[in-house]
């Protein structure tokens, strides 16, 4: 089956500090992969998606970069954080769901939350 | 712009039925999706509707018109557990979810 793991799950970090959360998938092969942001009140913002191994689409220019060094990883990372950066940070990627009429549905990593102080 | 519109908070009683609207004005439309959400936890999938009308899920179900940009969920004897935020997301004529800002729904006893 397949599994998606993301971590740290909370982290508190100073303004200024680097970033990197980590994302893996396990039991599929090439998926596509996001990473979302969620601030409260709003909806979830697509930041990066990658469909293959070094293949990043940014949709939202900030401080903030991806990577992917591996098929079935994905690395969300920041040199300087801003305070803007503090919220729910996740993982997700997408599977062709039987049933939903071939839509391509996501299934989301736990999150990180990351507080900036 | 592109806009997803829910309601920011609903309550109902257990064992009863609530609806969830969303309403939608996307640039084209390839797909609307439903998620349940625990606070503090990822989204998970509930439900997509591609083409007009309802689908049913056990005590769940999702209806849809594209004529006027419109879709509700509809729970069934609601369970504390269905305490939870309720996300309505479309897919836009480039294949791109956009998300409204969810539903928190309370389930009073």
């Amino acid at each position: 089956s397949q599994t998606i793991h993301q971590w740290p799950a909370t982290l508190v970090q100073p303004v200024g500090s680097p970033l990197s959360l980590e994302c893996t998938v396990e039991g599929t092969s090439n998926p596509n992969l996001y990473w979302y942001r969620q601030a409260a009140g709003r909806g979830l913002q697509l930041l990066f998606y990658s469909v293959g191994i070094g293949q990043i689409s940014s949709e939202v220019p900030q401080n903030l970069s991806a990577s992917r060094p591996q098929d079935r990883q994905f690395i969300l990372s920041s040199k300087k954080l801003l305070l803007s950066d503090s919220g729910f940070y996740l993982c997700a990627w997408s599977v062709l769901w039987e049933g939903a009429s071939g839509a391509n549905v996501l299934t989301f990593g736990a999150g990180s939350r990351l507080t900036v102080l | 712009g592109q806009n997803i519109d829910q309601p920011t908070e609903m309550t109902a009683t257990e064992g009863a039925i609530v609806q969830i609207n969303c309403t939608y004005q996307t640039s084209g439309f390839n797909g609307l999706f439903w998620y349940q959400q625990h606070a503090g936890e990822a989204p998970t999938f509930l439900s997509y509707n591609v083409l007009d009308g309802l689908e049913e899920k056990g005590r769940f179900s999702s209806f849809l018109s594209r004529s006027k940009g419109y879709s509700y969920l509809l729970l069934k004897e609601l369970q504390m557990k269905d305490s939870a935020s309720y996300l309505c997301a479309v897919k836009d004529s480039n294949y791109q979810l956009i998300w409204g800002a969810g539903t928190k729904l309370i389930i009073k006893p």
